[in-house]
């Protein structure tokens, strides 16, 4: 079964202190992760996308990286304005213009000055 | 702002009733996909619309249906109404089906 596990479910952090939150993934045929960031009663906002092992991006204090089995979003000297919730999202390969993904259900993390 | 629109934002209605909930995609986006998130289950794929045509099926219960219009807007039918049917509704578009999807701000459903 097509399945996102994030860990930890809630991360708190002093101000600066860096951390890692880890997605990991089983699904036939990845044809895409995604990070996205979310605050309450809003809607996700897109951060990444990784397509193969190995891959990086990074935004500011941001940094996704991509293995094979799992991916992590590392922040480094994380700021208050960081707290949200974090999604992890898979796409697999459907082929055609099928896109839907299959999310996990987030870390939230904290940030306290 | 992701360019995805959605209306109503809150949207408070009685078990039993019918409400719709309207989509406007980025512009130049074919696809739109519709995701409900509860605090349990996190967010669940419902169904996905790619120009005018049903293009994939998720978790989506028989009392819901969707339709995307000429236009490409989007619209989310959901009757019969539960308690349960409670949770934020997100609309998302993307220019096909294999690129980044950007989400809407959401309809927050209340059912009394």
């Amino acid at each position: 079964e097509d399945q996102v596990t994030q860990s930890p479910e809630a991360l708190r952090l002093q101000e600066g202190e860096s951390s890692s939150l880890n997605c990991s993934y089983t699904v036939s045929g990845l044809r895409g992760l995604f990070w996205y960031r979310q605050d309450p009663g809003k809607g996700p906002e897109f951060l990444f996308t990784l397509y193969s092992a190995g891959e990086e991006k990074e935004k500011e204090r941001l940094k996704a990286t991509l293995t094979k089995k799992e991916s992590f979003l590392h922040i480094t000297a994380p700021k208050p304005e960081d707290s949200a919730t974090y999604l992890c999202a898979v796409r697999k390969n459907y082929g055609g213009s099928q896109g839907n993904l299959i999310f996990g259900k987030g870390t939230k993390l904290s940030v306290k000055p | 702002d992701s360019g995805v629109t959605q209306t109503p934002k809150h949207l408070i209605t009685a078990t039993g009733q019918r409400v719709t909930l309207r989509c406007s995609p980025r512009s130049g986006d074919l696809s739109v996909y519709w995701y409900q998130q509860s605090l349990d289950q996190g967010l669940q794929f419902l169904i996905q619309y790619y120009n005018g045509e049903e293009r994939a099926k998720g978790n989506i219960l028989e009392r819901f249906s969707a339709q995307q219009f000429p236009d490409l807007h989007s619209e989310l039918n959901l009757s019969s109404l539960e308690l349960g049917d409670s949770a934020l509704y997100f609309c998302a578009s993307s220019l096909q089906g294999q690129e980044t999807q950007y989400f809407g701000p959401g309809t927050r459903l209340l059912v009394l």
